[in-house]
């Protein structure tokens, strides 16, 4: 148990649906991030949050929407997917952003599925 | 650009004997590197890191890397496989650029047999 929790844990949804990814951390950290992570690829980083204040975006189409409602929450907000957005979506937290030395803790990770 | 390289993508050992799994990196300075393992239908977790001082650093689980400077290299070891220990494993560096926490490998999948 690493503090960061993910749900649902697996989603399958089709091109035309809706639907959003919840991250919930009580750890006290200040930062938040989005990753994605396909097979046979590095995992991709998609967004940070500082204090609740985006501060790094990856290029991400623009079908990902991320909100961040205060220091504890994070959501993924999904919509009109393409089936190669299926990837393994994993939050994680840290006590701070831009600071070296900083330990990242990871949420288990929704496996999202595109039909 | 900063970049991390595990050159392997499957490993197979059988369980009790040494592994190794090998991490280069590209990076101009000197570098902060990182060892994370994911368990399947996990998240990552730290297994160890390696700022300065002592190349040799131990982790948790019984695992240790070394640093080598002049190969660019963060391979992990560990003396013993156990079962226990087939996952994903990915290497990453601290970029020391902006709010960017960590680049990572694409990962090395370790398989134990008994």
């Amino acid at each position: 148990e690493t503090g960061v929790t993910q749900t649902p844990r697996h989603l399958v949804m089709g091109m035309t649906n809706k639907k959003s990814l919840k991250c919930e951390q009580h750890l006290g950290h200040n930062a938040m991030y989005w990753y994605k992570q396909s097979a046979k690829k590095p995992l991709e980083l998609m967004f940070v949050y500082s204090l609740e204040e985006r501060v790094e975006n990856n290029s991400v189409p623009s079908r990902f929407s991320p909100e961040c409602p205060n220091s504890s929450h994070l959501f993924l907000h999904l919509h009109t997917l393409q089936p190669e957005d299926s990837a393994l979506y994993l939050c994680a937290s840290s006590r701070y952003s831009g600071t070296v030395n900083e330990k990242l803790f990871f949420g288990s990770g929704t496996q999202l599925s595109v039909l | 650009a900063q970049s991390v390289t595990q050159p392997d993508i499957h490993i197979t050992v059988s369980e009790g004997a040494s592994l190794e799994l090998r991490c280069n990196y590209s990076y101009g300075a000197t570098p902060y590197l990182f060892w994370y393992v994911q368990s399947p239908g996990q998240g990552l977790q730290l297994l160890l890191k390696y700022f300065s001082g002592d190349t040799l650093v131990q982790g948790i689980k019984g695992f240790e890397a070394e640093f080598k400077r002049s190969q660019s290299s963060f391979n992990l070891r560990k003396p013993s496989v156990h079962w226990s220990d087939a996952a994903e494993y990915f290497c990453a560096v601290d970029p020391h650029s902006g709010n960017t926490p960590l680049v990572f490998g694409k990962g090395t999948r370790l398989s134990v047999i008994a």
